[in-house]
């Protein structure tokens, strides 16, 4: 059983780059979230897919930030026109429905020159 | 709105002492409760959980009781090891079909031998 995947761990850009991570959620799931969390904060939630439909998006999803799901499976989240600001971990986390419990992956840094 | 406040760390103790970390909620319904933790270099596990007043949630020697009078969810462990140490996360959600897990901002704790 292999758990919530995320890829890259890290990445390293400049400002006004474009960035994109990668979530492999595991296989009997079909709830999939990302969160961002800043350094000494607590994870904010920025979006929710149930199977391929965008259900909720938080007003801390910017323009410059679109997320994927095209086949109810893997999730892409991506940033256009990088800002310092968004120097964050982003954290991915699937569940099943009404279960209450998220299983987290191990986050992608990012980190904005 | 919702939120979860959580002692501020960092919290060292020596091994085998007791620990509390204090958490505590508001909330516009009637929230399940949650205590996540995070080793150095992984993702958020589910450490224990409450879905209703005067719930105990335990895992691992640590307890959690669900005080709806006090709007509390105390993390509770009788004798921390080494191994313990990590970022502890209170967390809460509303609705057994809700998908927003919105978090405090974490406590470090560090178990010197």
């Amino acid at each position: 059983d292999t758990g919530v995947s995320q890829n890259p761990r890290h990445k390293i850009t400049k400002r006004g780059q474009n960035v994109t991570f990668r979530c492999d959620p595991i296989s009997e799931h079909n709830r999939l979230y990302w969160y961002r969390q800043t350094l000494g904060q607590g994870p904010e939630f920025l979006t929710y897919f149930q199977n391929e439909a965008q259900l909720e998006k938080s007003r801390l999803l910017s323009d410059r930030f679109s997320a994927e799901r095209p086949k109810g499976s893997f999730s892409t989240l991506e940033i256009q026109r990088t800002e310092q600001g968004d120097s964050a971990m982003y954290l991915c986390a699937s569940s099943k429905p009404l279960a209450g419990e998220l299983f987290f992956g191990e986050g992608s840094r990012l980190t904005v020159l | 709105g919702n939120s979860v406040t959580q002692m501020e760390g960092p919290v060292t103790l020596s091994e085998e002492a007791f620990l509390t970390i204090n958490c505590t909620y508001t909330a516009t319904g009637y929230p399940s409760l949650f205590w996540y933790v995070q080793y150095p270099g992984e993702g958020l596990q589910l450490l224990l959980k409450a879905t209703k007043a005067d719930d105990k949630g335990s895992n691992k020697g640590f307890e959690a009781t669900y005080r709806k009078e006090t709007t509390s969810f105390h993390l509770e462990k009788g004798s921390v090891q080494v191994s313990d140490s990590a970022v502890y996360f209170c967390a809460l959600i509303i609705g057994a079909g809700s998908y927003q897990l919105t978090f405090g901002k974490g406590t470090k704790l560090s178990v010197i031998p």
